[in-house]
């Protein structure tokens, strides 16, 4: 099945900053990947995610980029706020099904003023 | 907007108790999952329902069954519950269209088993 690594654990960036969480995949057939932010308190909600045909993806102060030659997809968080302080996770698909995920461990964000 | 409730946020039990959590989502989506939330582990699938009385093990679904009776409702049972179980369990609902759908999340249910 999929396998999802995802770096760092931890990460604290001061206001402003640029933030920057990587994940790698195993299954060279995914196709779809996610990635979800969880306030504290809450659900994870879905941010953004990338398909296979594209190599980037942007909105606003967030973008995802894809290489499925390496099996990395990264998201980037620019211009940093302290209401992005949260834990990220990213996400794809089980092996042989769109509708199952598997997640990475999570990225925990903290900006600092 | 797309909600998923859980019936409790907080939740205490004794070691062998049966414990029942629910879940309930009011857009008609034909999946519903159950996951786990760890410290250092991230979110691990229990069991996944595709459809009405329809059901799929996860990745550690041992210790845990579910029922899924009606479209809107997923539950997951924890036969006797065990000190290991005692977790963050997040309930989430999707719909399917074949190509990667997103997954709606409750707010999550904190269990301690003592």
């Amino acid at each position: 099945g999929e396998n999802v690594e995802q770096h760092p654990s931890t990460l604290s960036v001061q206001e402003g900053d640029s933030a920057v969480i990587k994940c790698t995949y195993s299954d060279s057939a995914s196709n779809y990947f996610p990635w979800y932010k969880q306030e504290l308190g809450k659900g994870p909600q879905l941010i953004i995610d990338i398909r296979s045909n594209v190599g980037e993806k942007k909105d606003q102060r967030i973008a995802v980029t894809l290489n499925k030659t390496a099996k990395h997809f990264s998201l980037h968080i620019t211009e940093t706020q302290p209401e992005d302080s949260a834990v990220y996770f990213c996400a794809a698909p089980y092996t042989g099904t769109a509708s199952k995920l598997t997640f990475g461990t999570g990225t925990r964000l903290q900006v600092t003023l | 907007d797309v909600k998923v409730t859980q019936s409790s946020r907080y939740l205490v039990k004794r070691t062998g108790e049966k414990v029942f959590l629910e879940c309930v989502q009011d857009m008609d989506h034909e999946n519903m999952f159950w996951y786990r939330q760890d410290p250092g582990l991230g979110l691990r699938l229990i069991y996944f329902s595709y459809d009405v009385k329809m059901k799929e093990k996860g990745d550690i679904p041992e210790g845990y069954s579910v029922s899924r009776e009606k479209k809107e409702r997923f539950s997951l049972i924890l036969e006797s519950a065990s000190t290991n179980q005692t977790s963050m369990y997040l309930c989430a609902s999707s719909p399917t269209s074949g190509g990667g759908d997103e997954q709606y999340f409750g707010p999550g249910t904190r269990l301690t088993v003592t």
